[in-house]
This record gives C-alpha cells, structure tokens and sequence, in this order.
C-alpha cells in the first residue's frame, strides 16, 4: 500500500498569502489528522477530519482551517499568512475514526516557508 | 489540558550501546504512541501502547497507565537509530512530548 502522501512537498509564500496543503491518506483510512511542527513549539494538533466531519480541533486561530473529500483526501488552508507560520507541517491518517484511538502513519510533510 | 514530559532531552551513545527513555504523562489517557522522526523529518510509528509491554526487533516499550509513564527501550543501538522519539498521548486530540534527540556514533 502506498503511505501518506502530502503536497506540495515545499513552498516559499509571502506575509499576507494564503496557502492550501494536500493530503491523501493511506488507502481505507478515514481519519485525517493535521499537525504543525516548529523548533519552539514542537508538535501541535491543528484539526481531525473523519468522514468529511471535523472532530476535533486545537488551539489555533480561524485563520487555519481544513476540510476532508468523500474520498478521505484532506486539505488545510492557512488565510493571511504571518512569519510565525513557517512550519512543518505533517498529516497523519488512521484506519479508525480517530487517531487518538488507533496507530497513525505520518505523511513526509510540506515545509512552508513565509517571508 | 494533558502534558507530556520526556526525559532526557538529548543523548548521546556509542554504536552497541542501549538505552531507556521515558515519556512523563500527567493525566489518564487510553492512548499512548511513541514515534521516531529521522533526520528527513519523516515520523514512524514504532508503538500503539496504551499499556503493557510490546517488543519489535531491538525496540521494546512499556507503558504503566496507573503510574502515567511509559518507557522506551533500544538494545543494541545503530546510527540509523539517530534522530528524534516522540511518545504522544492523547483522548480526543494527540499531544506530542518534546521528544528525545538521540545521536549514535559509530
């Protein structure tokens, strides 16, 4: 089976840009999970996607916000885009409606840059 | 909400060597997993191990949910062992401990 894949796999934006990231899921997982990785946060939980629901969501501003296709794909979408949002951020799917209940495989991430 | 402690920050082994590290947790979860990030950024999961003992080659892991610990075990390290463990617990959303950066040296 093929593993999670994420696109684009880079992307250089500027402050006040919008950005949409891609993510296709492991192929029979449902849930969707989406993640921001940064040198002094760590690894925060953005949102969790299951049948095209939002399940749960993290501590973010509405300025990030995502969706789930009939197809399990997922994408987030970061409006106004600031320096703080230069991040990695990874996707992560599960074969169960959650991933807090159920082994996750993570996606290789798209690193945004924003200048 | 639940905070994740992992212990220690960083270590440094000799190619052969094992070692035991510890994931900190403050409340009562039913899930707990730990993760290894490769100098690429890719994160793998090595365990789903909301309690009790799992082994998988030279990884073992072990998780006291009454205690609120977990503990990862690497026998036998090898530089592709390098790179950052996460454990993370979680009921409705997963938080992520800090991690533990190991470096082996051949």
């Amino acid at each position: 089976k093929a593993g999670v894949t994420q696109t684009p796999r880079y992307l250089i934006k500027t402050r006040g840009q919008q950005v949409t990231l891609s993510c296709s899921p492991i192929s029979g997982h449902r849930s969707v999970s989406w993640y921001q990785q940064t040198p002094g946060q760590g690894l925060q939980f953005l949102f969790e996607y299951f049948s095209e629901t939002q399940r749960n969501k993290g501590n973010f501003p509405g300025r990030f916000s995502g969706r789930q296709f009939s197809n399990s794909r997922s994408e987030m979408n970061v409006s106004t885009l600031e320096l703080g949002d230069s991040a990695l951020y990874l996707c992560a799917s599960s074969l169960g409606n959650s991933g807090a209940t159920d082994t996750q495989y993570f996606g290789p991430g798209t690193r945004l840059t924003v200048l | 909400g639940i905070q994740v402690e992992q212990s220690p920050p960083d270590l440094i082994l000799q190619e052969g060597a094992n070692s035991t590290l510890r994931c900190n947790f403050s409340d009562s979860v039913n899930n707990l997993q730990w993760f290894h990030q490769n100098p690429w950024g890719q994160l793998i999961n090595l365990f789903y191990i909301p309690s009790g003992t799992k082994q998988n080659g030279r990884l073992s892991a072990t998780t006291v949910a009454t205690e609120r610990y977990s503990l990862l075990y690497i026998s036998s390290s090898q530089t592709t062992d390098s790179g950052v463990y996460f454990c993370a617990v979680g009921e409705n959303d997963m938080r992520f401990g800090a991690g533990t950066r190991l470096t082996v040296k051949p």
